[in-house]
């Protein structure tokens, strides 16, 4: 158990719905990273907050958006869903705001399918 | 732009032979940390190791080492002596400390490493 949990672990959803992806970060940790894998794109990073406040953007699509909580953990919605929105969405957590500072430590991800 | 290259898209070994996983980077940035994750059928992302740019010692850990070369901007990764446990999907990453990045990681294409009885 890497301490980073990310629920649910799966998900099916026609397209045009929206859902929301939860990750807690690792106790202690303040930094939370989402990240999409996908057939065509491999691992990108999509996005990172850092207590609360958004700190990077990546590939993020318009119709996706994230939010980090009071208690640090942190939700990705995705709009709109597209058959090609269908992939592996992992959430990482750190200490501080950049890999410097500590671990680096990936949930077990959700597998999204859009059908 | 910061830029991972993983040329080996699957490599097939049989068990026991040793394996090299090539990793190739660039970066126009003096501080950074090289990544390397082991992604098995489940599909979990497993961390492997660590560097940071000022260190260029090799490392070794068990059946695992990495050869880490700045003058060729690569970070590669052997396994000696392969089981078939060792089969996933190897992924070099890199992340950039300076010039606004906040640690994202940027990830190779990965290699499927398979390794048969």
């Amino acid at each position: 158990d890497s301490g980073v949990t990310q629920t649910p672990k799966h998900l099916i959803t026609a397209t045009g719905q929206r859902v929301t992806l939860r990750c807690s970060p690792r106790s202690g940790d303040l930094s939370v990273y989402w990240y999409q894998q996908s057939l065509d794109q491999g691992l990108q990073f999509l996005i990172q907050y850092y207590n609360g406040e958004e700190r990077a953007k990546g590939n993020i699509l318009e119709r996706f958006s994230a939010q980090q909580f009071p208690d640090l953990h942190s939700e990705l919605n995705l709009s709109s869903l597209e058959l090609g929105d269908s992939a592996l969405y992992f959430c990482a957590s750190s200490v501080g705001g950049q890999v410097l500072m500590g671990g680096y430590t990936f949930g077990s991800g959700t597998r999204l399918t859009v059908v | 732009a910061q830029k991972v290259t993983q040329a080996q898209t699957e490599i097939s070994v049989v068990e026991k032979e040793d394996v090299t996983l090539d990793c190739v980077y660039e970066t126009r940035d003096t501080t950074y940390y090289l990544f390397w994750y082991k992604q098995p059928p489940s599909g979990e992302l497993v961390f492997l190791i660590r560097r940071n740019s000022f260190d260029e010692q090799n490392e070794i850990s068990g059946r695992y080492s990495w050869n880490f070369q700045k003058s060729t901007s690569s970070f590669n990764f052997t396994i000696t002596a392969s089981q078939v446990v060792d089969s996933a999907v190897y992924f070099c990453a890199l992340s950039e400390l300076g010039g606004g990045s906040q640690g994202n990681l940027i990830f190779g294409k990965g290699t499927k490493l398979s390794v048969k009885p």
